[in-house]
């Protein structure tokens, strides 16, 4: 089975530019979730969705975030205007519904902002 | 509110030896508890979990066992291997959906 499928894997672009990370979750997987992982910071929660409805965005840094999910295969996480302090290792997850799921992690977007 | 609090790293052992990471939690509820693995330049993978009380989880030598005495929940392995270095991070969650809190994440690294 594949796996959750993230582009791309490195992105550098300069700061003021829009960055767009796309996710395709796991097959029958109703929950998907954004995460961002830096050395300062860890592992942090930025938003989270159930069956493409967006439940919980409390982790979203600021209004130049935002993230979609138009269809149960696909989602977004935008960056406009990116700034170099969001260059960071993003994270999508995916987990169907039941309790007690395990996530499943996609490879990762590498983002540098210059 | 819930959290997870792991022993901090980097953890430096030589092959062979014996692991322990600490994991310790607190939680309103009776929640499930995971140990993921996070090798270098990829994502999170699940290792092990303990769903209730005394429950014991295990996968490739390591184990786990689900402490609610002492909400604990510690990582071990009998013999490690230099194959084992990565990232450990232990997390929790009770809610459907499975939105997970995680600890801060320990780095091992096995020395041949």
């Amino acid at each position: 089975d594949a796996g959750v499928i993230q582009s791309p894997r490195h992105e550098v672009t300069e700061m003021g530019q829009e960055v767009t990370l796309r996710c395709k979750p796991i097959s029958g997987h109703d929950y998907l979730f954004w995460y961002r992982q830096t050395m300062m910071r860890g592992l942090e929660l930025l938003i989270y969705f159930n069956n493409n409805v967006p439940i919980d965005d409390s982790g979203m840094p600021e209004d130049r975030f935002s993230a979609k999910m138009p269809n149960a295969s696909f989602s977004t996480l935008k960056i406009q205007p990116s700034e170099p302090r969001d260059s960071a290792v993003y994270f999508c997850a995916s987990t169907m519904q039941g309790g007690n799921q395990p996530q499943h992690f996609g490879d990762g977007t590498r983002l540098s902002i210059l | 509110g819930d959290s997870v609090t792991q022993m901090e790293g980097p953890v430096t052992l030589s092959e062979e030896a014996f692991l322990t990471i600490n994991c310790t939690y607190t939680a309103t509820g009776y929640p499930s508890l995971f140990w993921y693995v996070q090798y270098p330049g990829e994502g999170l993978q699940l290792l092990l979990k303990a769903t209730k009380a005394d429950d014991k989880g295990s996968n490739k030598g390591f184990e786990a066992t689900y402490r609610k005495e002492t909400t604990s929940f510690h990582l071990e392995k009998g013999s490690v291997q230099v194959s084992d270095s990565a990232v450990y991070f232990c997390a929790l969650t009770y809610n459907q959906g499975g939105k997970l809190i995680f600890g801060q994440g320990t780095e091992l690294s096995v020395k041949p």
